[in-house]
């Protein structure tokens, strides 16, 4: 059964701190990880990953890839009040049901 | 850009009554899904459709049912609410299956 495992489930910070969020993944052939921040509503997306060791970054965020170990770390640097979310991480599977599995999300927030 | 529009926004059922939840996008998108999201478990596939016309089932499909009758609109429908299905529903579709999924605002759902 295709697994995805956040850690932390939750995290308190100080404004301009930089956060880790982890992601491990157990899917049956592995086609993309990605990311979302979920605030009040929807979740919107950040990031997809495929290829091991390429980092992907936007503005303060960065993400990147490791497909020997199975996971993803996304990183926040000089974390900011809005930064407060759920980040999601998401895995999905080539062939077949090419769906999205996520984890059960990492609640960040950011004190001033 | 409308995006993803879910409708009804907000719903209180009684035990046993019926309902259906709209989804409706305008990007041309084959793959549609519908999840469901509960404190502390993430977001958990209930049905998704791979293309107009297909179902399939997802991680919890118990007690919902999906038509896909047009490429646009995928609708979830529960025969029979139960409390345990009181929960926030989220529709996303995506252009190509396990890539980025765009979701709708959700529709916060109880059932007393």
């Amino acid at each position: 059964e295709d697994k995805v495992v956040q850690s932390p489930l939750s995290l308190v910070v100080h404004e301009g701190d930089t956060v880790t969020l982890n992601c491990s993944y157990e899917v049956t052939n592995f086609r993309s990880l990605l990311w979302y921040k979920q605030e009040k509503k929807a979740p919107t997306f950040l990031f997809m990953l495929t290829s091991s060791g390429i980092e992907k970054k936007s503005g303060r965020l960065s993400s990147i890839l490791d497909k020997k170990e199975l996971f993803s770390i996304l990183n926040i640097t000089a974390t900011q009040t809005g930064d407060s979310a759920i980040y999601l991480c998401a895995a999905s599977r080539r062939g077949g049901s090419e769906k999205l599995v996520f984890g059960k999300g990492t609640k960040l927030t950011v004190n001033p | 850009n409308a995006g993803v529009t879910q409708t009804p926004k907000f719903r209180v059922l009684k035990t046993g009554q019926s309902m259906t939840l709209l989804c409706a996008q305008d990007m041309n998108h084959e793959y549609m899904y519908w999840y469901r999201q509960d404190p502390g478990m993430g977001l958990r596939l209930i049905h998704y459709s791979v293309g107009e016309g297909t179902t399939a089932k997802g991680e919890v499909p118990d007690g919902y049912n999906v038509s896909r009758l047009k490429k646009q609109n995928f609708l979830l429908g529960l025969e029979s609410a139960a409390p345990s299905q009181t929960s926030v529903y989220f529709c996303a579709s995506s252009y190509i299956g396990g890539l980025e999924a765009f979701f709708g605002q959700g529709t916060r759902l109880t059932v007393v």
